[in-house]
């Protein structure tokens, strides 16, 4: 079975400067990872997914994240942040052409001015 | 090509009452998923349909249950409603199939008095 753990919940950082959103799985075979965010009253939209190939995904509004797969992890960045990104942010792993997405707590990112 | 639409938006039962919750998936996807977003369980996978059929079942109990028609509409069902069942429903469709793509629909709020 795969887990998924978001080692922060909460993430406070000032307009402009970067930001790092860990995030930790565990799976004994391959899978897919991906980083959803969410706004207030709204559903999840993907930001970014790593299925195979190159490490270093980049997806949409300026986010990338690193998949690492001796340590197990795939933490998402944003190097300079906006007020607009205040959100949710939700990392979830699904085994290879699996059927089910198992999702992480979820990390509160506040952008302050 | 439109989203993902989930009907109603906002829901109000009590205790004992049963409620289904409707999904529309993008057009031309096949497969579709439910989750149960809460405060205290974060989000959580309730069951997948591909083509009519289920294909996989998180842990939840007998209560809970889904369908999927021809056309791809999928509805889930929860039977004698418990305050615990108070929470964010999410659907998402994707077109291959396997989850390496999901959009996700508003949510439905189900409010249980």
């Amino acid at each position: 079975a795969q887990s998924v753990t978001q080692l922060d919940s909460q993430v406070p950082v000032f307009e402009e400067a970067p930001v790092e959103l860990r995030c930790n799985y565990s799976s004994s075979v391959s899978v897919y990872l991906f980083w959803y965010v969410q706004y207030p009253n709204q559903g999840l939209q993907l930001l970014l997914k790593y299925l195979s190939g190159s490490t270093l995904v980049k997806g949409i509004n300026g986010f990338e994240a690193e998949f690492n797969k001796s340590q197990t992890s795939f933490h998402l960045m944003k190097h300079s942040v906006h007020i607009s990104d205040t959100a949710e942010y939700f990392c979830a792993v699904t085994k290879t052409g699996g059927f089910k997405t198992i999702f992480g707590a979820g990390t509160r990112l506040f952008v302050k001015a | 090509k439109a989203g993902v639409t989930q009907t109603p938006r906002y829901l109000i039962k009590t205790r004992g009452q049963q409620v289904t919750l409707s999904c529309s998936p993008i057009s031309g996807h096949r497969s579709v998923s439910w989750y149960q977003q809460t405060p205290g369980q974060g989000l959580q996978f309730l069951f997948e349909y591909f083509s009519e059929t289920q294909r996989n079942k998180g842990n939840f109990p007998g209560r809970f249950s889904g369908r999927q028609f021809s056309n791809s509409r999928s509805e889930m069902n929860v039977s004698t409603l418990e305050l615990g069942d108070s929470a964010l429903y999410l659907c998402a469709s994707s077109s291959v199939g396997n989850q390496e793509t999901q959009y996700f629909g508003p949510g439905t709020r189900l409010l249980v008095l």
